[in-house]
């Protein structure tokens, strides 16, 4: 099975720190992804990455960096955190080629924001 | 810009009773993949059922089914013989058929479900 795993369950930082969230999948996917999780938004896309150091805009970037050195690992980076970027993250990972092939998920990051 | 709506935010059904999620998405493709999804509480997303837009047979696994309208742009997600643990979110989400896209989600759907 596919096995997506995000660093921390739960995370509380201040204003203005500098977050870093990190994902690891391990099937050797070539797609990865970010997404922010609010309720009655359902999920919105920050940032994705299709190969190692490419990396694309997703809805709503704004505030956010990722990082891809290495294809298993796939950071989100809170440049300067904010009490509106208190959300739920998840990491997900698929493989190329083929829009049919399904997301998998990690666990999520509860971040606070205080 | 593609987007999925999913005009419940929360149903309730009975155990062992049928109930149907609805969701409608807009496209100019014509060629694309939808999907289910179910996140159970403060547990991990994980796929539920998949349909690809140039089949017209209807997906199933095992007690979950869809009903695939690609005219109306209608996909909606039928659960027979409704059980405790499919107490879940249950996001419908798209994907069009280019290498590198994302999932575009609905805001989902709370199914409760009672004994």
């Amino acid at each position: 099975d596919v096995k997506v795993t995000q660093s921390s369950r739960y995370l509380v930082k201040r204003t203005g720190e500098k977050v870093f969230l990190e994902c690891v999948q391990d099937m050797d996917h070539e797609n990865m992804f970010w997404y922010r999780q609010d309720p009655g938004l359902g999920l919105r896309l920050i940032y994705f990455s299709y190969d190692v150091k490419m990396k694309e805009k997703g809805d709503i970037p704004e505030g956010y960096s990722v990082s891809r050195e290495k294809k298993e690992r796939f950071s989100l980076i809170l440049e300067s955190a904010s009490t509106n970027q208190t959300s739920m993250y998840l990491c997900a990972s698929s493989l190329l080629p083929g829009a049919g092939q399904p997301q998998h998920f990690g666990d999520g990051t509860r971040l606070s924001i205080l | 810009a593609q987007t999925v709506t999913q005009s419940q935010p929360e149903m309730s059904v009975q155990e062992a009773e049928t109930v149907t999620l609805s969701c409608t998405y807009d496209t100019s493709e014509s060629d694309y993949y939808l999907f289910w999804y179910k996140q159970p509480p403060s547990r991990q997303m994980i796929l539920v059922i998949r349909q690809e837009a140039y089949k017209q047979q209807n997906a199933t696994e095992n007690r979950f089914s869809v009903n695939f309208q690609k005219a109306a742009k209608s996909f909606s997600l039928k659960i027979s013989d409704s059980q405790l643990g499919d107490a879940a979110m249950y996001f419908c989400a798209y994907r069009g058929n280019q290498a590198g896209t994302a999932l575009i989600f609905g805001k989902g759907t709370t199914l409760s479900v009672s004994s």
